[in-house]
């Protein structure tokens, strides 16, 4: 079984600061990770996904992550935000075999503030 | 496309009483998820679909709760009797079959018992 672990619920920055959200997974077979954005009263949507290849991958908005095997992690960064970011980060892990599903952490809120 | 249709938006009701909720997958997705969201225990996969069967539903909480999927366009999360506890935003999504990734999640159904 997987299972998620976002480190931090809660992470403040001001507007045009550097930001990092932390998430470790765990897992005996090999996974596809993902990170997604919810904003207040919406639904989920992607940011970006690691299936395999590169470990940094870029995703919408100017998010990007990497994939670190031996430290079981996959941080989301961005290098300056923006109010518009804030909304709650979901990182999701599931294994890579046909017709299985998202286990997601609790997720992480982000407050940007001017 | 239209996305992932849930309805209802809200719903309020009075414990005991039995509660649908319904969800319209992408059309041609193979895959249909069911996932809970309160601020205690986050995002909580409680059952999914493969091609309209049932594959795991161990995350479904009680007897009380019931899922269906009769065809490939339709789906109904079912509690009975509700109680206050069973409050929370109630998410469906779906997911194309083969080697396809991402999941694609509906606006989500908030339920209030009162």
């Amino acid at each position: 079984a997987q299972s998620v672990t976002q480190l931090d619920s809660q992470v403040p920055v001001f507007e045009e600061a550097p930001v990092e959200l932390r998430c470790n997974y765990s897992s005996s077979v090999s996974v596809y990770l993902f990170w997604y954005v919810q904003y207040p009263n919406q639904g989920l949507q992607l940011l970006l996904k690691y299936l395999s290849g590169s470990t940094l991958v870029k995703g919408i908005n100017g998010f990007e992550a990497e994939f670190n095997k031996s430290q079981t992690s996959f941080h989301l960064r961005k290098p300056s935000v923006h109010i518009s970011d804030t909304a709650e980060y979901f990182c999701a892990v599931r294994n890579n075999q046909a017709g299985t599903a998202l286990i997601f952490g609790k997720g992480t809120t982000l407050s940007v503030s001017s | 496309d239209a996305g992932v249709i849930q309805s209802p938006r809200h719903e309020v009701t009075e414990m005991g009483q039995e509660v649908t909720l319904r969800c319209k997958p992408i059309s041609g997705h193979n895959s249909l998820f069911w996932y809970r969201q309160t601020m205690m225990r986050g995002l909580e996969l409680l059952i999914y679909f493969n091609n309209n069967v049932p594959i795991d539903d161990s995350g479904m909480p009680e007897d009380r709760f019931s899922a269906k999927m009769p065809n490939a366009s339709f789906s109904t999360l079912k509690i009975q009797p509700s109680e206050p506890r069973d409050s929370a935003v109630y998410f469906c999504a779906s997911r194309p079959g083969g080697t396809s990734t991402e999941a694609f999640f509906g606006q989500g159904t908030r339920l209030t018992v009162v």
